[in-house]
């Protein structure tokens, strides 16, 4: 079975764009998470969707949004990027919401200039 | 809300020397406990997990854990540590809804 997929592996945006990022989960897996890594903050959940309806959210600005597709995949938005943001952006997925066991993604490592 | 706190930033060890690493979770009601692990240049992976019975909850590659409920602490051990398990180490919990991560630990283990 794949594992999860995240796109792009890498990017570099500048201050005040807009990136949007992908995550595909493991066939039959319905719910999907996204966290931010950093070396200060470690990792810190930022939402959690499931069959298209977000379930949860973290403590994070509404410049981050997401969203889910019937197909289980996910996107999540970042607009008006700051330095701040760069980070790297873990997706996770299990089979039902709220399920413990979580698959991590390689992440999309965001750099903002 | 719920928190999880790891003793140790750094940690560096000799192969074959015996590894334990803190956590401590702070949660009033029941939780689910995870110790997950990212080695260099690769994804996060789970190590172990405590759900409930027996508190000593062994995992891959040697690893073990042992649940104490009244210290609030799920710690991590390896009586032999080998230079592969050099990576980043990452203690959860999950109390109610959302996973809550440790800061993380990173291992260094020289040859």
């Amino acid at each position: 079975k794949a594992g999860v997929t995240q796109t792009p592996r890498y990017l570099i945006k500048t201050r005040g764009q807009q990136v949007t990022l992908s995550c595909s989960p493991i066939s039959g897996h319905r719910s999907v998470s996204w966290y931010q890594q950093t070396p200060g903050q470690g990792l810190q959940f930022l939402f959690e969707y499931f069959s298209e309806t977000q379930r949860n959210k973290g403590n994070f600005p509404g410049r981050f949004s997401g969203r889910q597709f019937s197909n289980s995949r996910s996107e999540m938005n970042v607009s008006t990027l700051e330095l701040g943001d760069s980070a790297l952006y873990l997706c996770a997925s299990n089979g039902l919401a709220g399920a413990d066991t979580q698959y991590f993604g390689p992440g999309t490592r965001l750099t903002v200039l | 809300a719920q928190s999880v706190s790891q003793h140790n930033h750094h940690v560096i060890l000799s192969e074959a020397a015996s590894l334990e690493l803190g956590c401590n979770y702070s949660y009033g009601g029941t939780v689910n406990l995870f110790w997950y692990v990212q080695y260099p240049g690769q994804h996060l992976q789970l190590l172990l997990k405590y759900f409930s019975g027996d508190p000593l909850v062994k995992g891959i590659k040697g690893f073990e854990a042992e649940f104490i409920k009244s210290k609030f602490s799920f710690n991590l051990r390896k009586p032999s540590v080998q230079w592969s398990d050099t990576a980043e180490y990452f203690c959860a919990v999950k109390g109610y809804s959302t996973l809550t991560f440790g800061k993380g630990t990173m291992l260094l283990v020289s040859p």
